[in-house]
């Protein structure tokens, strides 16, 4: 199974922010479209926004708004999604996924996740 | 406003086949959808894309016993020849206008 490979798992402080990295799979840096979606323990998949990692443009969901930001870094082709103001809410793992040449296209290969838990 | 429906369980017994359903919300029933299986304790995996038509595109290594089928609103996983490692939860996902939307699960218990 292929996956694109994220960094570790962070425990992070209520108010504090965490920087997650995305390396995707094969050569699809400039060309594929990258997503964030996290997981709360036992609950279902929520989709968090999208980024274009050749141009940086990004899109996020209305309720990570003002929270997140998705940033891409050409030299080590590598993708990051920044949350801030953590709360308890907070705590899931989160995914990469990328959808191909399209924005609006299914998700074909995930990354591993990253287990971020927010606790005081 | 786009949003998918999934039953949150099923069952089925050891080589037997099960149908999931995925419904599409309404004035969007030509929609595509994927179809992503999730193990316990692991990530997604991409299953399919599969269109209004019934036609599909699975990802690469996926059994043949995964197919995938439409009618109207709804949209369908069917898994045959059950083997337990098929026991998981089962995601339906769409898309539009830049916005991702994802069912609720369905859990499969392999009896």
């Amino acid at each position: 199974q292929v996956q694109s490979v994220q960094s570790g798992a962070e425990v992070k402080k209520p108010g504090a922010s965490v920087k997650v990295s995305c390396k995707p799979y094969g050569d699809t840096f400039n060309s594929y479209y990258l997503h964030w979606v996290r997981q709360a323990p036992g609950l279902g998949l929520e989709w968090m926004g999208i980024i274009k990692p050749s141009d940086g443009s990004t899109f996020y969901a209305q309720k990570f708004q003002g929270r997140v930001t998705m940033t891409s870094d050409t030299p080590t082709r590598s993708v990051y999604m920044e949350l801030s103001r953590l709360r308890s809410e907070d705590t899931a793992v989160y995914y990469c996924a990328t959808s191909g040449y399209y924005s609006n296209d299914a998700f074909d290969v995930w990354g591993q996740g990253t287990m971020v838990t927010v606790s005081s | 406003q786009l949003a998918l429906t999934q039953s949150p369980s099923a069952s089925a017994s050891l080589g037997a086949s099960v149908k999931l359903t995925c419904i599409l919300s309404s004035g969007h029933s030509n929609y595509a959808i994927a179809w992503h299986q999730q193990r316990p304790g692991k990530g997604p995996r991409y299953l399919m894309k599969l269109k209004s038509d019934g036609s599909h595109t699975k990802g690469d290594g996926i059994p043949n016993r995964f197919s995938g089928s439409s009618s109207g609103a709804e949209r369908y996983l069917t898994i045959s020849s059950l083997q337990s490692e098929d026991e998981a939860e089962y995601y339906c996902q769409t898309w539009a206008n830049g916005i991702h939307v994802f069912g609720g699960g369905t859990k499969l218990t392999v009896l």
